[in-house]
């Protein structure tokens, strides 16, 4: 019930394209849903989040759709770059002390291609 | 603002030691987490500090051990070192309940 599943494992995309990553979970208590960036040997770096209350949530060329009854979100990267080339993670956890711990889905490696 | 920052980077130990991990939480937050983060996986919840007191444990066995200060820096310890404690470590920031978690560089350990 704590897990997060994310897919695909790995994605290339040329440039330009875009690029979609869906992640699910199962425990309905989760109440925030955050994306995250990492490049290699680097912490992750926070992306962009969502709550259950909205459906979709954008940031530049970075959008989140969140679909509460399917228990299912997903990031799509528009006009992606070669820069964004990077492993990509979704989480999800609930509000308030030992309940915000972050779980997190096992990882896309997007690459880019010019 | 400065941000997350961890030391050291690198660490190599053998089997059977202990290690200390360093963690100083981003400007105005006074909540510290931490996360192991295997090869090719997604980090995993050790444990969390809030007000130096421990406030919540992932599944990992007591020889991890932490400690939060005043200042709301924070110390991972881990005991009797195995191979498979090989990992990038991970420290959070963040302000109280909020969910927003700020990631520090990470510290990654090899254990020999």
């Amino acid at each position: 019930q704590q897990q997060v599943k994310q897919s695909p494992q790995s994605l290339i995309v040329q440039k330009g394209g875009i690029s979609i990553i869906n992640c699910a979970y199962e425990n309905t208590a989760f109440d925030y849903f955050p994306w995250y960036q990492q490049f290699p040997g680097k912490g992750p770096a926070l992306l962009i989040a969502i709550r259950p209350d909205v459906s979709e949530k954008k940031e530049g060329r970075f959008t989140i759709s969140f679909n509460k009854s399917a228990k299912q979100f997903s990031l799509h990267i528009m006009d992606s770059q070669p820069g964004d080339s990077a492993t990509y993670f979704c989480a999800a956890s609930g509000y308030g002390g030992a309940t915000n711990k972050l779980i997190f889905g096992t990882g896309t490696l997007l690459a880019v291609q010019p | 603002e400065t941000g997350v920052t961890q030391s050291p980077t690198h660490l190599i130990k053998t089997r059977g030691q202990q290690v200390t991990l360093r963690c100083s939480s981003q400007s105005g937050h006074n909540t510290v987490s931490w996360y192991q983060q295997a090869l090719g996986q997604g980090p995993q919840f050790i444990f969390q500090y809030y007000r130096e007191e421990e406030n919540g444990r992932g599944n990992f066995p007591p020889r991890f051990s932490g400690l939060q200060f005043p200042n709301y820096s924070s110390e991972l310890n881990v005991n009797a070192l195995e191979l498979d404690d090989s990992a990038l470590y991970l420290c959070a920031s963040s302000f109280g309940g909020n969910n927003e978690q700020f990631f520090g560089p990470g510290t990654r350990l090899t254990v020999l």
